[in-house]
């Protein structure tokens, strides 16, 4: 079964840290995305990589980086951690092809800035 | 900017009716559409595709309907179960981009 794996589900961190949400897929997918999904706002994305040391920004980009070093590996970087910054946060992959291609979605890791 | 939205936010249906959840999407060019489904502290998982030269496609208990010139999306699911209450969301995508539009989501509640 091919996965998504988040390496946290909850969060704790406090206002100005600098935080790190890593993100794996074992399917060997060229694109991956960070979305954070507030309620009432649906999925929003923050940013996306198409292939190794390739990012682009989302809708959302402000106060977020990402690292892409290896094809499997996407990391979430909030440089300093504010309270409208919790939220949940969903990492996707997806096989290159253009639409025709759903996401595969990691189960979410919860934050929460304190 | 484009959006993909839905007309309910909750839906309760009664164990073995058939649920029927709708979405308008508003970029025409859309040309592939996705329903998810997302358990309480979950993340999305595909339910079932439709590319926009199909109108219709059922899956196992689930179909989806496509009207390209109203630009509506629905998700029918038959003899609707006590496992099928999560939040379902569509979302759509054009040809040669990386992203998906996503809706706010639908809530289904299954009534014993």
């Amino acid at each position: 079964d091919v996965k998504v794996t988040q390496s946290s589900r909850y969060l704790v961190k406090r206002t100005g840290e600098k935080v790190f949400l890593e993100c794996v897929q074992d399917m060997d997918h060229e694109n991956m995305f960070w979305y954070r999904q507030d309620p009432g706002l649906g999925l929003r994305l923050i940013y996306f990589s198409y292939d190794v040391k390739m990012k682009e920004k989302g809708d959302i980009p402000e106060g977020y980086s990402v690292s892409r070093e290896k094809k499997e590996r996407f990391s979430l970087i909030l440089e300093s951690a504010s309270t409208n910054q919790t939220s949940m946060y969903l990492c996707a992959s997806r096989s290159p092809g253009g639409a025709g291609y759903g996401y595969t979605f990691g189960s979410g890791t919860r934050l929460t800035v304190v | 900017g484009e959006s993909v939205g839905l007309h309910l936010p909750t839906l309760s249906v009664q164990e073995g009716d058939n649920s029927i959840i709708n979405c308008a999407y508003s970029n025409s060019a859309s040309d592939y559409f996705i329903w998810y489904k997302q358990e309480s502290g979950k993340g999305p998982q595909f339910i079932i595709d439709i590319r926009s030269n199909m109108d219709k496609r059922q899956g196992q208990r689930v179909t989806v309907l496509l009207n390209k010139t109203v630009k509506h999306l629905s998700l029918q699911i038959a003899a609707t179960q006590p496992g099928d209450s999560a939040v379902y969301f569509c979302a759509d995508s054009t040809s040669g981009t990386y992203k998906y539009i996503f809706g706010t989501g639908t809530r289904l509640k299954v009534l014993a």
